[in-house]
């Protein structure tokens, strides 16, 4: 099955650029979807079709996707930012379509 | 708006059932594929079914397959999760979310239900 590697926590300092790593097997050739959830909340959408942003979401939240690895970047972190992020993708490689999950990043603002 | 909200969820004995809905408004229901997604308590998220706008197409994760049945009434605008044999490690808060992708390849969860937190425990 197709597996999400992230790094378990990021740390940064307000105004300062944030980026959250999501690692797969050629995940370049798939569609990367991120999630922010902050706590006793439900997730938000972000991020989709690698990069493109939700009406309502901040032009500083942006995303890339190449290689084996997609990449979350925060522009000028606010304390607001501070949350757990989640890349996901469809995985289409068996009969049985999976959506798969990260592990998830908890982001810290210093 | 779109607005999604659970119901359903509870305290229920290992070997249980439990049936969870989400109702929704704001959008045609009937037009979107709907997914639950589950998360235990201090962990990530995990999918656990996606039903097609028709219910022609349905999937389910390896985990809950054979013994949860993924639902919907598009006259009522409602989604559901019929959840049987119960186990400790379905400890979950249960979401239901649309599906945003309308191309079919690159399916993703535009909206998100606030949650239902299913117990199972003796």
């Amino acid at each position: 099955s197709y597996v999400l590697t992230q790094p378990p926590s990021v740390s940064v300092a307000p105004g300062k650029t944030a980026r959250i790593t999501c690692g797969g097997n050629n995940i370049g050739s798939k569609s990367v979807h991120w999630y922010q959830q902050k706590p006793g909340q439900a997730p938000v959408l972000v991020i989709y079709y690698d990069s493109d942003r939700p009406s309502g979401i901040p032009e500083r939240f942006s995303g890339s996707n190449s290689g084996n690895t997609a990449t979350l970047t925060i522009s000028r972190v606010e304390a607001g930012d501070e949350a757990d992020y989640y890349c996901q993708v469809w995985d289409s490689s068996s009969d049985h379509p999976k959506w798969v999950f990260g592990g998830g990043t908890k982001l810290t603002v210093l | 708006e779109v607005q999604l909200v659970e119901s359903g969820g509870g305290l229920v004995q290992p070997g249980g059932s439990l049936r969870l809905s989400c109702a929704a408004s704001g959008f045609t229901f009937s037009s979107y594929s709907m997914n639950w997604v589950r998360q235990a308590p201090g962990k990530g998220l995990e999918w656990v079914s996606y039903i097609s706008s028709s219910s022609s197409t349905i999937y389910y994760a390896d985990s809950v397959k054979g013994r949860f049945t993924i639902s919907r009434d598009n006259a009522k605008n409602s989604l559901y999760l019929q959840m049987n044999s119960l186990r400790d490690e379905d400890t979950a808060v249960y979401y239901c979310a649309r599906d945003g992708d309308s191309s079919g390849y690159y399916p993703h969860f535009d909206y998100w239900g606030q949650g239902t937190l299913v117990t199972v425990s003796s």
